[in-house]
């Protein structure tokens, strides 16, 4: 069956500009998470999405992120006014139901701002 | 919040030989310790966990071990192939507590050396 779907997969814009990032889930996972992997380093939680709800936006780096979930699918992570340091592959990923089950990744958008 | 370390950051093994990467945790009421590993250009991908009611979990030439007490936890490969060459991450969980969140480690870059 499909796995998770992110597009753009590749996104360059000015430094100043909105970019919106979209993911499709897997049909029926109810948990979405969004993490970004700066070059050669690991995984940062940005925020967890169990249905439509964000229980867990704790990592989010300021308020020019924000993150939204509709119908129990889609999830589109938006950032305004982007800064060079937002560079990075933003990853999402959706599981059954949270943690506790697989985490089943997409392949990424990749953000280069100039 | 949790902390997780890995050790090390990469390491080259001789085909056949066997490759162990080391993860130590923060919290001690995390109960599930998955690995992921990611190919260049995709999302991590889960290979195999473990819940902490359990010490050792294998799966054909891959092992997991944990330690509660000591909070850590290691993977094994055995007899490595060169389509083990790869980024590993480990990674830990709460997921009783009502945050689903899992926590990566800064990932292991493994080189399998024909």
């Amino acid at each position: 069956g499909a796995g998770v779907s992110q597009s753009p997969s590749n996104k360059v814009t000015e430094k100043g500009k909105d970019v919106e990032l979209r993911c499709d889930p897997i049909s029926g996972h109810t948990a979405l998470y969004w993490y970004r992997q700066s070059l050669g380093q690991g995984l940062e939680f940005l925020i967890y999405f169990q249905g439509n709800s964000a229980p867990d936006k704790s990592g989010l780096p300021s308020d020019r992120f924000s993150a939204e979930r509709t119908g129990g699918s889609v999830s589109t992570l938006t950032i305004q006014r982007t800064q060079q340091e937002d560079s990075a592959v933003y990853l999402c990923a959706s599981s059954l139901k949270g943690a506790n089950s697989p985490l089943h990744f997409g392949n990424g958008t990749r953000l280069t701002v100039t | 919040g949790e902390n997780v370390e890995q050790h090390p950051s990469t390491l080259s093994v001789q085909e056949g030989d066997s490759a162990v990467i080391k993860c130590t945790y923060s919290d001690s009421a995390s109960n599930y310790f998955p690995w992921y590993k990611q190919e260049l250009g995709k999302g991590p991908q889960l290979i195999i966990d473990i819940r902490s009611n359990v010490g050792e979990k294998k799966d054909q030439r891959i092992a997991v071990t944990l330690n509660k007490t000591a909070k850590h936890f290691s993977l094994h490969i055995t007899e490595t192939q060169p389509e083990d060459s790869a980024v590993y991450f480990c990674a830990a969980a709460r997921t009783n507590f009502g945050n689903e969140k899992l926590t990566f480690g800064t990932g292991t870059r493994l080189t399998i050396i024909p």
